[in-house]
Formats: structure tokens, C-alpha cells, sequence
């Protein structure tokens, strides 16, 4: 079983619809993080949180929302769909003591029509 | 600012043949952190390297070489005797300390490899 696992994988919705975008890990890390990648932009940064009561803004947070429901888990909602937030969404964890050393789930593909 | 930058969008290259990605990183920070992943046709994403900015000492992992100069403030990647495997696409990244080490990651490079 993978340690970080992302749900749903594909996902295809209309515009105006709310989508969660689900993350659990077995990692026992406590930082977490929702990236984001489109063709020749690489990954950006959506939102990250350093523990349960710590949660950030990244570089593209218009549109989206997180909740850290426990140490294990960390989900992205987008609130209203839009087309331009067809993207795939990728959910990592780092650990504390290597700072920046990613660990991936496998994404989700989300498209909005 | 913080900012990874690579310039090559795709390469590519014939079976055997040596390869170098370029990176080149923005960063005021004078503690931070260095990585490249790779990302595969089947689309995951995989650490590679991580080197912290007081190791300038180049690393040799198999038939993958990086050769980090902060001169020049880049931390580039070569794949010596390239294989059809190696086709994936390759992101640098930076974890500056300002931010808590958050990873900020350059556009990517597409390497073909062709048998």
C-alpha cells in the first residue's frame, strides 16, 4: 500500500460543483502539502501545513481550501469549480528533520467542465 | 525572491549518449536545500537528491552525477549513458529556510531518450 494516498484519482466534475480532494499518509510526518501541476508551469504550491494547528497559504490559494483533520490526514476542497483549476493535484509529506524532502502521492487528475 | 529557473524545456537525446539538465535557483537565504525528482510516463514523482547549501561536493550516484556551484547558483544534473528508461520528465527544486523549507519547484525538463 502506498504511504501517501490520494482519493479520488481521476475525478471529472462540472463548473460550480464543491470537489474534496482527499490525502491520508502512514508516513508519521507532520508536514503536509497540496501542490498542483500544469504542462510547463511544474508544481505549485497550494497550501501546507507544519502540524494539525498550523495551516499556510502557497503561491495559488484563490479557489481553494484545507482542512487538516488530524496529523494523518489533509484535504483540499475547491468550492466552486472552475475550468482553469483542471489540473493534477498531487498531496505530499516531509519529514521534520529533512526539511523539503518530498514525499508524493500518486495525484489526482481533476477535470472541470 | 525564490526561484528555481530551468531553461531546457525538452530534451532529447540518442540511446548511450550523456546528458545535463540545468538548473539555476534564486535564493537570499544562505540555508537552504537543493533536490531533483523525477517524474515518469506513469506520472508519479520521485526524490532523486537532496543536498543542503553548505556541501558543495559534487555526488555520483550510478549513471546520475550533480554538480552543485553556488558561484553560479545552479545545481546541475547529468545522466551519463542515458537509457530509454531515463525518459521522464525532471524538476529541480529549492527549500529555502525563510518559509519553514516549503519546496519550490522550476517548470521541469522533458528528456526523451530514443533507443
Amino acid at each position: 500500500d502506498a504511504d501517501v494516498t490520494q482519493t479520488p484519482r481521476n475525478r471529472i466534475t462540472k463548473t460550480g460543483k464543491r470537489i474534496m480532494l482527499e490525502c491520508s499518509q502512514t508516513k508519521g510526518h507532520d508536514r503536509m502539502y497540496w501542490y498542483r501541476q500544469d504542462p510547463g508551469l511544474g508544481l505549485r504550491l497550494i497550501y501546507y501545513s507544519f502540524d494539525v494547528k498550523d495551516i499556510n497559504k502557497g503561491e495559488i490559494s484563490d479557489g481553494y481550501s484545507v482542512s487538516r483533520q488530524a496529523q494523518a490526514k489533509f484535504s483540499l476542497s475547491l468550492e466552486s469549480a472552475i475550468p482553469n483549476q483542471t489540473a493534477l493535484y498531487f498531496c505530499a509529506t516531509s519529514p521534520g528533520q529533512r526539511p523539503g524532502e518530498l514525499f508524493f502521492g500518486e495525484g489526482s487528475r481533476l477535470t472541470v467542465l | 525572491a525564490q526561484k528555481v529557473t530551468q531553461a531546457q524545456t525538452e530534451i532529447s537525446v540518442v540511446e548511450k549518449e550523456d546528458v545535463t539538465l540545468d538548473c539555476v535557483y534564486e535564493t537570499r537565504d544562505t540555508t537552504y536545500y537543493l533536490f531533483w525528482y523525477k517524474q515518469p510516463p506513469s506520472g508519479e514523482l520521485v526524490f532523486l537528491i537532496r543536498r543542503n547549501s553548505f556541501d558543495e561536493q559534487n555526488e555520483i550516484s550510478g549513471r546520475y552525477s550533480w554538480n552543485f556551484q553556488k558561484s553560479t547558483s545552479s545545481f546541475n544534473f547529468t545522466i551519463t549513458a542515458s537509457q530509454v528508461v531515463d525518459s521522464a520528465v525532471y524538476f529541480c527544486a529549492l527549500s529555502p529556510h525563510t518559509g519553514g523549507f516549503k519546496t519550490i519547484f522550476g517548470a521541469g525538463t522533458r528528456l526523451f531518450v530514443k533507443a
